[in-house]
């Protein structure tokens, strides 16, 4: 069965870090692209980053640039996301996801996220 | 904010048709292929529709998907109770160096 696990949520004051995690398991990971998607409360979805399937390229909304980073390890099949300078207007669930990208020479032909996890809830407040 | 504008709530009887509409522009819709994504109560988002019209397996037939120029539209035919959920259309946008992005999200309620 293909599932993603997010972990590492949690309440966090405004300026520290945390950091998620995603287990993958029933597909091979390391040939897929990844994201992290999260939702504010009682909002709709934002994608956040996305990384290639070996981790050369990565990919951030401005609003998270600088702040936060997403990785991988293939060899533990794992993503994550280190979040840094956390704000309030973090809070949210967060969802990792699998990608399938299609895309050559710069140019992407399609896009979007046809796996979810269940969600990893952060906190920002003080 | 969403560059990609849905109305904020459709509903219908059982058995109705409900039709939601997602307003982009010519760096998203436009030029790329469109997707919708169901968010049942309390739950993670699941694929709907893919390349426009594309159903993943699974997906009833009742729900389709269309695009025209810098618009699409998710149509369910013969609505069901189990398909009160939250609903959002999502494209890559080509602008400012690429990133994906999604609707504001459409709430369905079956009346």
């Amino acid at each position: 069965e293909v599932q993603l696990v997010e972990s590492g949520g949690g309440l966090v004051q405004p300026g520290g870090s945390l950091r998620l995690s995603c287990a993958a398991s029933g597909f091979t990971f390391n040939t897929y692209w990844m994201s992290w998607v999260r939702q504010a409360p009682g909002k709709g979805l934002e994608w956040v980053a996305s990384i290639k399937q070996d981790g050369s390229e990565k990919y951030y909304v401005d609003s998270v640039k600088g702040r936060f980073t997403i990785s991988r390890d293939n060899a533990k099949n794992s993503l994550y996301l280190q979040m840094n300078s956390l704000r309030v207007e973090d809070t949210a669930v967060y969802y990792c996801a699998r990608d399938r990208v299609g895309a050559a020479q710069g140019v992407v032909y399609y896009y979007y996220m046809d796996v979810w996890g269940k969600g990893t809830t952060v906190t920002v407040s003080s | 904010q969403s560059v990609l504008t849905q109305p904020p709530s459709a509903s219908g009887t059982p058995g109705q048709r409900v039709t939601i509409s997602c307003s982009g522009s010519s760096s998203n819709i436009g030029s790329n292929y469109v997707y919708w994504y169901q968010q049942l109560p309390g739950t993670a988002p699941k694929l709907l529709i893919y390349s426009n019209n594309q159903r993943p397996s699974g997906v009833p037939d009742r729900f389709s998907g269309s695009k025209s120029g810098t618009s699409a539209s998710l149509a369910i035919n013969g609505l069901q109770s189990e398909d009160e959920a939250d609903y959002y259309c999502a494209a890559w946008d080509d602008s400012l160096n690429g990133r994906y992005v999604f609707g504001t999200g459409t709430k369905v309620t079956v009346l």
